[in-house]
């Protein structure tokens, strides 16, 4: 139990144009999803919270209008990059949360690799 | 906002029992521990969570002391498969939210033949 799926794996873009990410919990609903970054050699590093049918709330540093969130459903959100740009390029992380023993626990997709030319 | 200290990175032989800590002196009453294994270009993967004492499952063992403030992920006969970075989280996420959201630089287990 407990898979979080994303897609696509990795995207290949164009400098200026927008990319579009999905996150899916198959197997579990999702109340809060999770969205990190993260660079090669680097940590993973939180850029939103995403709550169904709620405005994300971002982290500092984050641009909101830059990187669209939308959670439709408990099982599907969305992370848009608009009008990318080379520095957006990175490692590009889910994660969903469910309490499926104890606590309350984030389960993460496998990630998708966008590269901005 | 309990932040996390690890070692950088730890090497061991195939076949050895590695045991890794984590520091959290900032740990609230609240808060509980997860660690992750994360691999190259793949989304950080769940291992084992607890709150006190040990936890086992068919992969870990976690030992919390009694103060809390540090946990020790114990990976018992380690393979070259198990090289990998390892994270601990420590937050009560469901009631405090993203503030305890912090990755902190993990452990880079490197397994040798």
């Amino acid at each position: 139990g407990a898979v979080v799926s994303q897609h696509p794996s990795w995207v290949i873009c164009k400098s200026g144009t927008s990319v579009k990410i999905e996150c899916r919990s198959l197997d579990f609903q999702a109340t809060t999803m999770f969205w990190y970054r993260q660079f090669p050699k680097q940590s993973l590093m939180l850029m939103a919270t995403s709550n169904e049918g709620s405005k994300a709330t971002y982290e500092q540093g984050v641009e909101k209008d830059k990187f669209l969130i939308n959670h439709a459903s408990l099982t599907l959100s969305t992370l848009t990059v608009t009008s990318a740009h080379p520095e957006d390029s990175s490692f590009y992380i889910c994660s969903a949360s469910a309490v499926l023993g104890l606590y309350d626990t984030q389960y993460f997709g496998p990630g998708t690799r966008l590269t901005v030319l | 906002l309990a932040k996390t200290t690890q070692p950088i990175s730890m090497d061991s032989y195939e076949g050895q029992e590695v045991n890794i800590t984590c520091s959290h002196n900032n740990i609230a009453t609240n808060d509980y521990i997860t660690w992750y294994q994360q691999f190259p270009s793949q989304g950080p993967r769940f291992i084992i969570q607890g709150y006190k004492t040990k936890v086992t499952n068919e992969v870990a063992s976690l030992f919390i002391p009694a103060d809390r403030k540090s946990s020790t992920l114990s990976l018992p006969r380690v393979s070259l498969s198990d090289t990998a970075v390892y994270y601990c989280l420590v937050g009560d996420f469901l009631h405090t939210g993203a503030n305890n959201l912090f990755f902190g630089t993990g452990t880079r287990l490197t397994v040798i033949p």
